[in-house]
């Protein structure tokens, strides 16, 4: 059975860097049938997709945080992390990575959830 | 950020009919793209709920139905019951410069 555990700092200041892993297990990220990806929730408020990495490494990202987002696959470790730039307060959520089966892009669907965690930017 | 609009609320007495609508526009929902639904319980993770073809999730009662038309989709949830209180998202693909998966507003269903 596929699982997902996020982990990273819980308080992060402005203008600083989030860093944020996903171990996975029960598959290998190395897997060509998955797509690993990220998304946040501010309190509140709704979900928002941040992108996705496929095992080769290819990514896309949302455009309206594209200038700020890198996500990358760890392979030796079977994580994938997230790293988001030039934080401020609007970027306070919760965190989820997620899993989804290869999918044409316009029909896919997120099966696999992490648990979350919350990231507050704060000084 | 949110590119599909939900109503905020909706509510209804156990064993009720309920439905919540999602509205997108030409580039998600109205050009043809699968919508899906999660639902998510306050301080859980998101759950696949059921996806576009009305293919529910092993363990998803078929209480939970789809439907779509032109840019709007809907979730209809009858026989409400208790267990059903949580919040609920749509969720499809935009073609547009908002981004790739996009989801909607979130609906709070209460049981009264």
């Amino acid at each position: 059975q596929l699982q997902l555990r996020e982990s990273g700092p819980r308080l992060v200041k402005p203008s600083e860097t989030l860093s944020l892993s996903c171990s996975v297990s029960g598959v290998s990220i190395n897997s060509p049938n998955y797509y690993w990806g990220w998304f946040r929730q501010p309190p509140g408020k709704g979900l928002e997709w941040i992108g996705t990495i496929y095992f080769s490494g290819s990514t896309n990202y949302n455009p309206s945080l594209q200038s700020r987002v890198t996500i990358s696959v760890d392979t030796s470790k079977d994580q994938f992390s997230l790293n988001l730039n030039s934080l401020t307060a609007a970027d306070t959520a919760v965190y989820y990575c997620a899993a989804w089966k290869w999918c044409m892009v316009y029909v896919c669907y997120f099966d696999y959830w992490g648990q979350g965690t919350l990231v507050a930017v704060s000084s | 950020q949110s590119v599909l609009t939900q109503p905020p609320s909706v509510s209804g007495a156990p064993g009720q009919r309920v439905t919540i609508s999602c509205t997108g526009s030409s580039s998600n929902i109205g050009a043809g793209y699968d919508v899906h639904w999660y639902k998510q319980v306050p301080g859980t993770a998101p759950k696949l709920l059921i996806r576009d073809n009305n293919n529910r999730p092993s363990g998803v009662p078929d209480r939970f139905s789809v439907s779509k038309s032109g840019t709007s989709a809907s979730l209809a949830i009858t026989g409400l019951q208790a267990e059903d209180e949580a919040d609920y998202y749509c969720q499809s693909y935009d073609s547009s410069l908002s981004g790739f998966y996009v989801f909607g507003t979130g609906t709070k269903v209460t049981v009264l």
